[in-house]
């Protein structure tokens, strides 16, 4: 089945950028959806169709797509975008179902 | 808007059947995708299955043998059972509307529901 890999966690200072990055086979012909979840929440959609923000999700919030790798960055880090961020796509082998990659920690320094 | 609360029992023993419930609220069920979505403590996403046009469904094909989603459309909801369950299907259960693209087959989950635990223990 398809597998999404992403880094356990991911360190930044306020005011600094941040990038979460999503590996994949053949990720580059895959829409790419992103989410972030705070402790004890559920998650949100930030990013759909690799680059697009829902309303209500600020402008810091971009997404992009480069060979085998999709990454979500974050602008301007607040302490209020510490959470579990997960990247997700379908997987479009025979199992055709929707899978999300293992989630990576942005902790705000 | 479209908001979604799920209700069930937290604790159901083993090789029990485990029995969810989605209430929306801010639009039909009949109209849209709707998908289950759970995560075990401490760990990540595991997309279940999903239902659309009352009645017809996907499921992951981890969890096919075991799982049924319904809908009741007189009461606005999408119901989730897994039999047989384990430890292994403790978890927080989400519902979620799926925004599904049939023409390229993508699609993401936007709104979640705030999600039930269920633990399964004797």
């Amino acid at each position: 089945s398809y597998v999404l890999t992403q880094p356990p966690s991911v360190s930044v200072a306020p005011g600094k950028t941040a990038r979460v990055t999503c590996g994949g086979t053949n990720i580059g012909i895959k829409s790419v959806h992103w989410y972030q979840q705070k402790p004890g929440q559920a998650p949100i959609l930030v990013i759909y169709y690799d680059s697009d923000r829902p309303s209500g999700i600020p402008e810091r919030f971009s997404g992009s797509k480069s060979g085998n790798t999709a990454t979500l960055t974050i602008s301007r880090v607040e302490a209020g975008d510490e959470a579990d961020y997960y990247c997700q796509v379908w997987d479009a082998s025979s199992d055709r179902h929707w899978v999300f990659g293992g989630g990576t920690k942005l902790t705000v320094l | 808007q479209v908001q979604l609360q799920e209700s069930g029992p937290g604790l159901v023993k083993p090789s029990e059947t485990l029995s969810l419930t989605c209430t929306v609220s801010g639009g039909s069920v009949s109209s849209y995708y709707w998908s289950w979505i759970r995560q075990p403590p401490g760990k990540g996403l595991e997309w279940i299955g999903y239902i659309y046009d009352s009645g017809s469904t996907n499921y992951n094909p981890s969890l096919k043998s075991r799982v049924t989603i319904s809908e009741d459309t007189s009461k606005n909801e999408v119901s989730l059972k897994v039999r047989s369950v384990t430890a292994g299907d403790t978890a927080v259960y989400y519902c979620a509307r799926h925004h599904f693209i049939a023409a390229t087959g993508t699609g993401w989950f936007d709104p979640w529901g705030q999600g039930t635990l269920v633990t399964v223990s004797s």
